[in-house]
């Protein structure tokens, strides 16, 4: 139980475009979402987290307008990296929480901006 | 501002070793301590987690030591095998409750 899914696990875009990250809690319903970022050798750092049917709450220093959150339902959350530049390439996980707490995380989704 | 401090940054252990990592938090309405296990290129995995109200929990050969007073908690994997070589992060609450705080994260070698 508790499995967590990103789709896609990896995309390559040109610089300017926008890139859409999709997050499922498979078997739980999940009211919070979280997003975080991974550079190569780095610890997860804390994005936004995602409350279903409310506005995300962004963490200090991250651009809402550049990384737009949506939590539709109970159990999909996306992620949207609006004209993505090279320094928005990195590891981008998600995380959904069933009970107080507990998260679990989707297995990644490695952004590269040519 | 960092709430959870862990160490070392790398640990290099035989196999059929004892490997120990340590995390300090600050927050002491923290109640929720758990541990991370990832692979490169893949998502954390939760290992195992422990509440304040137990100072130790143990499931299989990773076991979480917990010691209130100092306001630290160590992951201790017994008999390390080659397939634990990971990176291990502990994790907090944040102040507000509601997400995750990672420490810097932990990465575990087991040599044959």
């Amino acid at each position: 139980g508790a499995v967590v899914s990103q789709h896609p696990s990896w995309v390559i875009c040109k610089s300017g475009t926008s890139v859409k990250i999709e997050c499922r809690s498979l078997d739980f319903q999940a009211t919070t979402m979280f997003w975080y970022r991974q550079f190569p050798k780095q610890s997860l750092m804390l994005m936004a987290t995602s409350n279903e049917g409310s506005k995300a709450t962004y963490e200090q220093g991250v651009e809402k307008d550049k990384f737009l959150i949506n939590h539709a339902s109970l159990t999909l959350s996306t992620l949207t990296v609006t004209s993505a530049h090279p320094e928005d390439s990195s590891f981008y996980i998600c995380s959904a929480r069933p009970a107080y707490n507990e998260q679990f995380f989707g297995p990644g989704t490695r952004l590269t901006v040519l | 501002q960092q709430q959870v401090k862990q160490s070392p940054q790398s640990l290099i252990v035989q196999k059929g070793g004892i490997s120990i990592i340590n995390c300090a938090y600050e927050n002491t309405a923290f109640d929720y301590f758990p541990w991370y296990q990832q692979f490169p290129g893949k998502g954390p995995a939760l290992l195992i987690a422990i509440r304040p109200d137990v100072s130790e929990k143990k499931e299989g050969r990773f076991t979480i030591s917990f010691n209130k007073s100092a306001k630290q908690f160590s992951l201790h994997i017994m008999d390390s095998q080659p397939g634990d070589s990971a990176t291990y992060f502990c994790a907090a609450p944040n102040q507000a409750g509601t997400a995750l705080i990672f420490g810097k994260g932990t990465t575990l070698s087991v040599s044959s």
